[in-house]
């Protein structure tokens, strides 16, 4: 089917631990984006991609690292995970990014302990 | 730095009745305009959008919007609620030739029957 899926929905690591969130979309959008949602915070973004193989900073980072070498693909890794990253991650894609239209996937809720 | 304020966190209304949910910018020239709506357990929808032209502006389900340059605002509202309007909603913006949405903190809206 169409959309944009992550994986996995639900994630328990161990602080210090490398974990990686998937995120894929089949409309070959061109922008992607990572977002987290805390509450008092609202979404921030994490990092965003314009396109295959470029990506940049969003307004929250430090700790995160992004790749995208395939459109459809946008996977979020910690590299050393902390509990400060416990959160819910969306991903979301745009055609074009400017419309606001983003479609959001179902979230992916990490927890670090 | 744009900003959005939502300055409600909680809302309680009773089904039927009316319903504003506040948003404002700080933005010095018009900004793109969002309201989404996020139900329990799921990722964002889009339910309006404002970029330019008709001050009020007609979303899905039933909501309205009014861009209100003077009060730098974009109140989102709805005549008569139903129970499964019961979620989070969350203004946000996209400024100057920018295209990541800045999301405000949101407001939790629960609808007594």
């Amino acid at each position: 089917d169409a959309g944009i899926t992550q994986s996995p929905r639900y994630k328990i690591t161990e602080t210090g631990r490398q974990v990686t969130l998937m995120c894929h979309q089949t409309w070959s959008h061109s922008y992607m984006f990572w977002y987290r949602q805390d509450l008092g915070h609202g979404l921030r973004l994490i990092y965003y991609s314009a396109a295959a193989d470029i990506t940049d900073k969003g307004e929250v980072p430090d700790g995160y690292v992004v790749s995208r070498s395939k459109t459809e693909n946008f996977p979020l890794t910690l590299e050393s995970a902390t509990r400060s990253q416990t959160s819910v991650y969306f991903c979301a894609s745009s055609e074009t990014g400017r419309d606001g239209g983003y479609t959001f996937g179902s979230g992916t809720r990490l927890t670090v302990v | 730095a744009q900003s959005v304020t939502q300055p409600d966190i909680h809302i309680t209304v009773s089904e039927g009745a009316s319903l504003e949910l506040r948003c404002n910018y700080s933005y010095g020239a018009t900004p793109y305009l969002f309201w989404y709506v996020q139900s329990p357990g799921q990722g964002l929808q889009l339910l309006l959008k404002y970029f330019s032209g008709d001050t009020l502006v007609q979303g899905i389900k039933g909501f309205e919007a009014e861009f209100k340059r003077s009060q730098s605002s974009f109140n989102l509202r709805k005549p008569s609620v139903h129970w499964s309007d019961a979620a989070e909603y969350f203004c946000a913006v996209i400024t100057g030739g920018g295209n990541k949405l800045t999301f405000g903190t949101g407001t939790q809206l629960k609808v007594e029957l």
